[in-house]
């Protein structure tokens, strides 16, 4: 069973730029889950999707940060525009439901803002 | 709202000794519980998970887990160290009404060799 893909791994960009990050979860998994894991602390949840609806995005700060999962598959983060504190690895997480079912977890996208 | 707090954000062992792990969670509604491992630049595996049910969760790696609601902890224990265990560990919470996964801050395990 392949696993959740994310992409790119590694991203440098100057703060006022913009920044993309794609995840495709494992088949079949309704929910899907961007994290937010800076240095030395646990992955904060930004937002949380079940199939191509929002459940979870009061962590999201939505004047710089969106995201989408069309057809309730693939999704994508967007960070425009970006700031220093945005440095951090991006976990895209993806399970079969919401409630006690384990959370299948991508490698992630370690991003550094300069 | 939920929340998990890891007592020592770093332990260090010996190889072959007891590994112990702190989480205590706060939850007014009853928890599922979760223990995941990450290893450099990996992502978070699952290592164990309570939902209801037996208190004594036993997971991969020879990782086990008692839930004990009187004091509102699930600490992770491993009877002897090995190398490979050395990783970050981080305990996480989430019912079936707030369905989102909360995270504690984590602890990072070295084991001396």
């Amino acid at each position: 069973e392949a696993g959740v893909a994310q992409s790119p791994r590694y991203k440098i960009i100057e703060k006022r730029q913009s920044v993309a990050f794609w995840c495709n979860p494992i088949s079949g998994h309704a929910t899907l889950y961007w994290y937010q894991q800076i240095l030395g602390q646990g992955p904060k949840l930004l937002i949380q999707f079940q199939n191509n609806g929002v459940v979870d995005d009061s962590q999201l700060p939505k004047d710089r940060f969106s995201a989408e999962r069309l057809k309730g598959v693939d999704s994508t983060l967007k960070i425009q525009p970006a700031k220093l504190e945005d440095s951090a690895v991006y976990l895209c997480a993806s399970s079969l439901e919401t409630r006690n079912t384990e959370a299948f977890f991508g490698q992630g996208t370690r991003l550094t803002v300069v | 709202a939920q929340s998990v707090t890891q007592l020592g954000s770093h332990v260090s062992v010996s190889e072959g000794a007891l590994v112990l792990l702190r989480c205590n969670y706060s939850s007014s509604v009853p928890p599922y519980l979760f223990w995941y491992v990450q290893y450099p630049n990996q992502g978070l595996q699952l290592l164990l998970k309570y939902t209801t049910g037996a208190t004594l969760v036993k997971g991969i790696n020879g990782f086990e887990a008692e839930f004990k609601k009187s004091e509102t902890s699930f600490h992770l224990t491993k009877p002897s160290a090995h190398m490979s265990d050395a990783a970050e560990y981080f305990c996480a919470v989430s019912s079936l009404l707030a369905q989102k996964l909360v995270f504690g801050q984590g602890t990072r395990l070295t084991i001396n060799p």
